[in-house]
């Protein structure tokens, strides 16, 4: 399996310009992750899916910030309108059903709003 | 809510050294915990992972132990090379959660 993709790695925009980040997880995996990585704040879940349903959104920091999981293979992360404060990296992880509960990473995503 | 701290937040220290790098968290009600390196604009590449049942966990130079009782865990690195020079960040992982500390810049000096 080739790992976690995210797609695309860069990203820049201007402010109030939607954005939409796109993962797809390691085939198998039945939970998908999003993370967001800034040097203010460090790692911070912002989502996560089980069998394609969200399951905790308590991290997404406000309205403008949607995901979805349309099936197994794909998700997106929206930001509309886009904001210089959202500038970070976001990552993509999954993960199986099996005990050890270990995460892996996709490369992620570095977003740059001007 | 589960706290994840590590310490030093960075450290420097010449090729050969070996060192220590230490996690605490809040909440010991963890399943599994999980040490991370990361690279200068990379992804995260996993390390270890301990489960709760376990005291710790071996691979080559790395060694990394999990007292849950206490809320600590440490990160052996045996004989220090310049390539080992990256941020590594531990994260507790719940039932469906994970929490990261803010890491510990290391470098390697040749």
């Amino acid at each position: 399996d080739a790992g976690v993709i995210q797609s695309p790695r860069h990203e820049v925009t201007e402010m109030g310009q939607e954005v939409t980040l796109r993962c797809k997880p390691i085939s198998g995996h039945d939970y998908l992750f999003w993370y967001r990585q800034t040097m203010m704040r460090g790692l911070e879940l912002l989502i996560y899916f089980n069998n394609n349903v969200p399951i905790d959104d308590s991290g997404m920091p406000e309205d403008r910030f949607s995901a979805k999981m349309p099936n197994a293979s794909f998700s997106t992360l929206k930001i509309q309108p886009s904001e210089p404060r959202d500038s970070a990296v976001y990552f993509c992880a999954s993960r199986g059903a099996g005990a050890s509960y270990e995460q892996y990473f996709g490369p992620g995503t570095r977003l740059t709003v001007t | 809510k589960q706290e994840v701290t590590q310490i030093p937040a960075a450290l420097s220290v010449p090729e050969g050294e070996n060192l220590v790098l230490n996690c605490s968290f809040t909440d010991s009600a963890i399943y599994n915990l999980q040490w991370f390196r990361q690279d200068p604009g990379k992804g995260l590449t996993s390390l270890l992972l301990i489960q709760s049942s376990q005291r710790e966990q071996t691979s080559g130079r790395l060694n990394a132990s999990l007292d849950k009782s206490s809320g600590r865990s440490t990160l052996y690195i045996a004989a220090s090379q310049p390539g080992d020079s990256a941020t590594y960040l531990c994260a507790v992982i719940m039932v469906n959660d994970m929490r990261f500390g803010a890491g510990t810049r290391l470098t390697v000096k040749p």
